[in-house]
């Protein structure tokens, strides 16, 4: 079955500190990988995906993440963390006709 | 562009009602998806339309049903409720199909079942 492991339940970084939020895929073929971002109360927010082409993948905010094939992860990175990016990251991959597979989420906590 | 829209924003029922939840995805979208998200199983896949025809369906009971209409905006119904179906029930649309299409999530609808 295709999926997406996120294995930290929790990420706590200092304002200014780069930022990483990891997530491995497992998927048969090219994976169509996605990452959004949930505020409290609120829907899910897309940041970015990669389809195809370029390993590095550049987002909204100031996010970006790369694809490694032969490590199979998509990590999300931010070079410099700020307090409202305090937030649930998901990460998900294409499963279908406008089905996402989503891992469990990783909990971002910027440390003022 | 206005974005995804969900109504009611938030909804409490006792068990055994039903219930149902509305989606209007943005404008030129024709494909709508239905999640749920729990604590417990995180975000789920119910259901997806694409001009009116149910092209997916995840791994739910039958008590989750949903539609849509010639204008693209769908409906989710849950019969029966259960303690269990509280959550945060989210829809999403997307462009045309093109194999790689971004879903836009609107606020979801947050059930609560007493």
């Amino acid at each position: 079955a295709q999926s997406v492991a996120q294995p930290e339940d929790q990420v706590n970084v200092a304002e200014g500190n780069p930022l990483t939020v990891k997530c491995t895929y497992s998927v048969s073929g090219n994976p169509y990988l996605f990452w959004y971002v949930q505020y409290p109360n609120r829907g899910l927010q897309f940041l970015l995906k990669y389809i195809t082409g370029d390993n590095l993948v550049k987002g909204s905010y100031g996010f970006e993440a790369e694809f490694n094939k032969s490590q199979t992860s998509f990590h999300l990175k931010k070079p410099s963390a700020l307090v409202s990016d305090s937030a649930l990251y998901f990460c998900a991959v294409r499963v279908g006709n406008n089905r996402l597979a989503f891992g469990k989420g990783n909990q971002v906590v910027v440390i003022p | 562009k206005a974005g995804v829209t969900q109504t009611p924003r938030y909804l409490i029922k006792t068990r055994g009602q039903q219930v149902t939840l509305s989606c209007s995805p943005i404008s030129g979208h024709r494909s709508v998806s239905w999640y749920q998200q729990t604590p417990g199983q995180g975000l789920q896949f119910l259901f997806e339309y694409f001009s009116e025809t149910q092209r997916n369906k995840g791994n739910f009971p039958g008590r989750f049903s949903g539609r849509q209409f010639s204008n693209s905006r769908s409906e989710m119904n849950v019969s029966t409720l259960e303690l269990g179906d509280s959550a945060l029930y989210l829809c999403a649309s997307s462009a045309p199909p093109g194999g790689g299409e971004t879903q836009y999530f609107g606020p979801g609808t947050r059930l609560l079942v007493l």
